[in-house]
């Protein structure tokens, strides 16, 4: 039972670098989502994808691109890495509108200098 | 303005002991989340409540929709059960810009001593 698998685990970039976090669910889910989690703060909403096709907004989307690649994959793309961007990445996936709670992913562990 | 508020933030509990983590929120909801995330770990979701009580081992939660209010409790505690634990509402797929997403808590860090 894989549920929701996100690669790379960690990543060191430097100021202006690039990179694709990506996440990929198997339990034919219709929704997926990308969170930051920062010290003292909640998780917070970067984008979502609630199905395969669309993507939206969520709270902090600035300095971020995704793509919904298929209805397993989703990915986050920093163009232009920053420092406030240091964070832990959360993917999690559900079937929205169901009773069933959101599932998430590991985490990926990103630090920008 | 913060619309789901933990407390409290840093709890010690020595083990054995009967711990309670509260959730008030300010939204509307669908339902409320109980999530678990230990140290350097991914994030469980616990339990997903929309009324009432769901019980699940020595893990309760309620939920108070009049009150806007949740409690997870712990019976016995162990210090297994130190991790961070998380609340998040689930707003109405019609809800202004938070459209059926989760709006988290900051979490209550638990440590529980042995």
């Amino acid at each position: 039972n894989a549920g929701v698998t996100q690669t790379p685990k960690f990543q060191v970039l430097k100021t202006g670098q690039s990179m694709t976090l990506q996440c990929a669910q198997d339990m034919n889910h219709n929704s997926m989502y990308w969170y930051r989690q920062d010290p003292g703060m909640g998780l917070r909403l970067i984008y979502y994808s609630a199905s395969e096709g669309t993507t939206d907004k969520g709270e902090v989307p600035n300095g971020y691109n995704v793509s919904r690649l298929n209805k397993r994959e989703f990915s986050l793309r920093l163009e232009s890495a920053a420092p406030s961007q240091t964070s832990v990445y959360f993917c999690a996936s559900m079937d929205r509108g169901s009773r069933q709670p959101q599932h998430f992913g590991d985490g990926t562990r990103l630090s920008i200098l | 303005k913060n619309e789901v508020e933990q407390s409290p933030q840093n709890l010690t509990a020595q083990e054995g002991e009967f711990i309670t983590i509260n959730c008030s929120y300010s939204v509307g909801i669908s339902a409320l989340h109980w999530l678990q995330q230990h140290p350097g770990g991914g994030i469980v979701s616990l339990f997903m409540l929309s009324s009432g009580k769901k019980k699940h081992g020595r893990l309760i939660a309620t939920i108070n929709i009049q009150e806007k209010h949740s409690s997870l409790h712990i019976t016995a505690s162990h210090p297994r059960d130190s991790a961070v634990y998380i609340c998040a509402v689930l707003t109405p797929e019609n809800y202004g810009g938070s459209q059926g997403n989760l709006i988290f808590g900051k979490g209550t860090k638990l440590s529980v001593k042995p």
